[in-house]
């Protein structure tokens, strides 16, 4: 079964530090791929999405994302942190047939970023 | 501007209530979604409706049925509900065109509380 796995489940960075955020998946085809945000009191926001060619991704806010096959890993990166970056971030997999396409989410990292 | 919207932030309810929580979009999206959000486990998929009067179960539908008789709006109903649907819930919705290169769009959520 498609699963997406976040080990992290906390991460603390000082602001100005660079931030990576791991993702891995499982899928048997072709994976597409999102990184969505939650701020506090907040709804989801989608950061950026993978599904073909360049496997960097670049997405809003400074964020980036690198599709690793091999690795099965979809890892969010930042070289500068913000103290306005700490919230929630989930990784995600799309699943099924265009009318009824689905997401799985991992089950999130909360970013604290220290003054 | 994209916008997605549900009836309430915050709600209380007592055991064995029926409750109904409201989603509305307003970008004439075919795919609607519900979601619930737990500490450590992300988002689950409730239920999915990929058009006006179309519904599909998710991974977590017990306890839980929807109605989406208007294409803007998805409705979720605890029939009797329990102190285990404490939880956040979210709203999204999704353009079926452009099949899965469309990113979901996300409500602010709706924190219930089931005393």
């Amino acid at each position: 079964a498609q699963s997406v796995t976040q080990p992290d489940i906390h991460i603390t960075v000082s602001e100005g530090a660079s931030l990576e955020l791991r993702c891995n998946y499982s899928y048997g085809a072709t994976p597409y791929l999102f990184w969505y945000v939650q701020s506090p009191g907040q709804g989801l926001q989608l950061l950026l999405k993978y599904f073909s060619g360049d496997t960097l991704v670049q997405g809003i806010k400074g964020f980036e994302a690198e599709f690793k096959r091999s690795q099965s890993s979809f890892n969010l990166r930042k070289p500068s942190v913000h103290w306005s970056d700490a919230a929630e971030y989930f990784c995600a997999v799309g699943d099924g047939r265009d009318s009824s396409y689905k997401l799985i989410f991992g089950s999130g990292t909360r970013l604290l970023v220290r003054p | 501007d994209v916008k997605v919207t549900q009836s309430s932030r915050y709600l209380v309810k007592r055991t064995g209530e029926k409750v109904f929580l409201e989603c509305v979009q307003d970008m004439d999206h075919e795919n609607m979604f519900w979601y619930r959000q737990d500490p450590g486990l992300g988002l689950r998929l409730i239920y999915f409706s990929y058009d006006v009067k179309m519904k599909e179960k998710g991974d977590i539908p017990e306890g839980y049925s929807v109605s989406r008789e208007k294409k803007e709006r998805f409705s979720l109903i605890l029939e009797s509900a329990s102190t285990n649907q404490t939880s956040m819930y979210l709203c999204a919705s999704r353009r079926l065109a452009g099949g899965a290169y469309n990113e979901q769009f996300f409500g602010p959520g709706t924190r219930l509380t089931v005393l």
